[in-house]
């Protein structure tokens, strides 16, 4: 029982460039999210999906994309990188929005 | 206005020593609450939750927090600290804006010391 896997584990792009970041659960959850974290700010929702098929933006979506490509994956795409987005990124799923979420070990990216 | 507030970056405190997080919440409705730790390049890990029931809520690693509805607050408490307890600590409340989300806190730093 993995958990929540996430790769890679980390990246460097130049701005411009587009990279997908992908995130799979093996818990059986219904929802799952993405998140940055940032010095001082604790954490921002991108993006989320409360269940399979469904996908909804969170608080900083701008430059983000999502597929909710089955019920174990979701996948984070940055369609053109910019220096803003240098950030650490997390993938969380849960049971539903009422419980507790899980994480994986997270991505570190920088866009030079 | 903020769902959650973690007043303070950083806690300091003696091993041994009982140790309090700060959390105040904002949001309508009854809240559902959690707290989670984060350890060195690593994702979060849940400690508790408070949804209803109990204002005293018992979690991993000998955690506990406090639920108070008056001063809208949401303490995590350990009774005595190890120096294994510094992390950074994170405070989390679900609201609903269009859909349910949890919204996290700032988060903070405790610092355990020998």
């Amino acid at each position: 029982n993995a958990g929540v896997t996430q790769t890679p584990k980390f990246q460097v792009l130049k701005t411009g460039q587009s990279m997908t970041l992908q995130c799979a659960q093996d818990m059986n959850h219904n929802s799952m999210y993405w998140y940055r974290q940032d010095p001082g700010m604790g954490l921002r929702l991108i993006y989320y999906s409360a269940s399979e098929g469904t996908t909804d933006k969170g608080e900083v979506p701008n430059g983000y994309n999502v597929s909710r490509l089955n019920k174990r994956e979701f996948s984070l795409r940055l369609e053109s990188a910019a220096p803003s987005q240098t950030s650490v990124y997390f993938c969380a799923s849960s049971v539903s929005s009422d419980y507790e979420q899980y994480f994986g070990p997270g991505t570190r990216l920088t866009v030079t | 206005a903020q769902s959650v507030a973690q007043p303070e970056d950083q806690v300091n405190v003696a091993e041994g020593n009982p140790l309090t997080v700060k959390c105040t919440y904002s949001v309508s409705g009854n809240p559902y609450l959690f707290w989670y730790v984060q350890y060195p390049n690593r994702g979060l890990q849940f400690l508790l939750k408070y949804i209803t029931g109990d204002n005293l809520v018992k979690g991993s690693y000998g955690f506990e927090a406090e639920f108070n509805k008056s001063q809208t607050s949401f303490h995590l408490k350990k009774p005595s600290a190890l120096v294994s307890d510094s992390a950074l600590y994170f405070c989390a409340v679900r609201e609903y804006t269009g859909g349910f989300k949890t919204i996290f806190g700032a988060g903070t730093r405790l610092f355990v010391k020998a």
